[in-house]
């Protein structure tokens, strides 16, 4: 079975920084591109951004509105997908899902998501 | 980039069909057949219900379907059920590797 278990979120005074974790089993996660995804509070999702594997050189693309300021990187040994948000704003509170591509251009599988919380 | 346009809200009795659009522009859906279509229910991760623009995923069933004309992509959902009873989300790849959600449709089955 599929899992994506995403970890470290929580309460960061604006400016600071974070790190997320993610972690898989049940598939390849080395050949897998993992993507991120933010949902605010009862609102739509967004696009966060996106990291390819070894074999195209762990290529990232982010959103313009975190273009940046976060930085995904992923240990294949670990089968663990990573977010480090720094310069952290109000506007980037959110839950925070890692998710598998399905190599088919769209988001097969979901973790549970991480709340993070920078207050105004 | 910005969001694809959904209606806010729709609904519909059991047993009968709704329909929910998601419109883009010529440089997204237009550009593309890669829209997807995303339930979420209350306090759960979102679960892909359709990718590239029609097919469906092992274990979705076929009163779920899709399709795309122009820019404008639509779900429909055949037979409603009170399981169905969710938000909705269409995404659409927008080049440059990058991807767009919707807003989100909140589905009610009356």
């Amino acid at each position: 079975e599929v899992q994506l278990v995403e970890s470290g979120g929580g309460l960061v005074q604006p400016g600071g920084s974070l790190k997320l974790s993610c972690a898989a089993s049940g598939f390849t996660f080395s050949g897998s591109y993992i993507h991120w995804v933010r949902q605010k509070s009862g609102r739509g999702l967004e696009w966060v951004g996106r990291i390819m594997d070894k074999g195209h050189s762990y290529a990232t693309v982010y959103a313009a509105s975190v273009n940046g300021r976060f930085a995904m990187s992923r240990d294949d040994s670990k089968n663990t997908a990573y977010l480090q948000m720094n310069s952290l704003k109000a506007e980037d509170t959110a839950v925070y899902y890692c998710t598998r591509d399905n190599g088919r251009w769209a988001l097969g599988h979901w973790g549970q998501g991480t709340l993070v919380t920078v207050p105004s | 980039q910005s969001a694809l346009t959904q209606p806010p809200s729709a609904s519909g009795s059991p047993g009968l069909s709704v329909t929910i659009s998601c419109t883009g522009t010529n440089s997204d859906v237009g550009a593309y057949n890669y829209v997807s279509w995303y339930q979420q229910h209350p306090g759960k991760a979102p679960k892909l219900m359709i990718y590239e623009v029609t097919k469906r995923p092992s274990g979705v069933p076929d009163r779920f379907s899709a399709s795309k004309s122009g820019n404008t992509a639509s779900l429909t959902v055949s037979g409603l059920q009170a399981e169905d009873e969710a938000n909705y989300y269409c995404s659409s790849y927008v080049g440059s590797d990058t991807w767009v959600f919707g807003a989100g449709t909140k589905l009610t089955v009356l």
